[in-house]
């Protein structure tokens, strides 16, 4: 199973672009990153996902190293309200899916 | 509106109490997963259903019994909790298969407290 690394905690000035970094050297070519944050409190909000190739959508920009040992998420504008936790995920095969594992996540913290 | 709703939002039980909590989504998914979450630590895994048959169970005690009737609804049935149960418990649902189609959604969540 493929694990991930991330930082614990980052901060960002609101405004700014927040680029947060994942490490995944043991995935394996059919598994795809995903990318989920938590608000304090609230259920986890999914956000991204890619395989290979470098995704976009209303919420965030994803990065995919060429290699995809590593990714990189990232929110072009920054602002308070993108306060949480975000979790990098490369989900496990299971009984005919793929089921995500849930780290500690990287605690962002955007400042005024 | 995350398409995935549930009741009740808190709860406060007693360890000889048994109660239920409900899950339901709107969003045409067929599998349904359910999650602890205690004070600072990971989400952790502990039910899945797939097409409304449970495909895995982590070693999770007896006094939590889940319970899938159909894809769009799941509940987990509690009886004898323990003060160490008191956490938020995360409902989810995806698609069922094929790898990169199998996003989560979540609920809310039921904040527990055991007495």
């Amino acid at each position: 199973d493929a694990k991930t690394t991330q930082p614990t905690s980052m901060d960002c000035a609101e405004g700014r672009a927040a680029n947060l970094p994942c490490n995944h050297s043991t995935i394996s070519g059919n598994e795809y990153v995903y990318w989920y944050r938590q608000i304090h409190s609230q259920g986890p909000q999914y956000i991204i996902h890619g395989l290979k190739n470098n995704e976009t959508n209303e919420m965030a920009s994803l990065i995919i190293t060429e290699d995809r040992k590593s990714s990189t998420l990232i929110l072009p504008h920054a602002t308070l309200r993108d306060t949480a936790v975000y979790y990098c995920i490369v989900s496990r095969a299971s009984g005919g899916s793929y089921i995500p594992t849930f780290g500690r996540g990287t605690s962002l913290i955007v400042h005024p | 509106e995350t398409g995935v709703t549930q009741t009740p939002r808190h709860l406060v039980m007693g360890m000889t109490n048994k109660k239920s909590l409900k899950c339901e989504q709107h969003l045409g998914h067929n599998a349904m997963y359910w999650y602890k979450q205690s004070a600072k630590k990971p989400l952790e895994l502990m039910f899945v259903y797939s097409l409304e048959e449970r495909v895995e169970n982590n070693s999770v005690p007896s006094r939590f019994s889940p319970e899938c009737p159909n894809s769009s609804h799941l509940f987990l049935h509690l009886h004898t909790l323990q003060p160490e149960d008191s956490a938020l418990y995360l409902c989810a649902s995806s698609q069922w298969g094929q790898a990169g189609d199998n996003e989560q959604y979540f609920g809310p969540g039921t904040r527990l407290t055991v007495t």
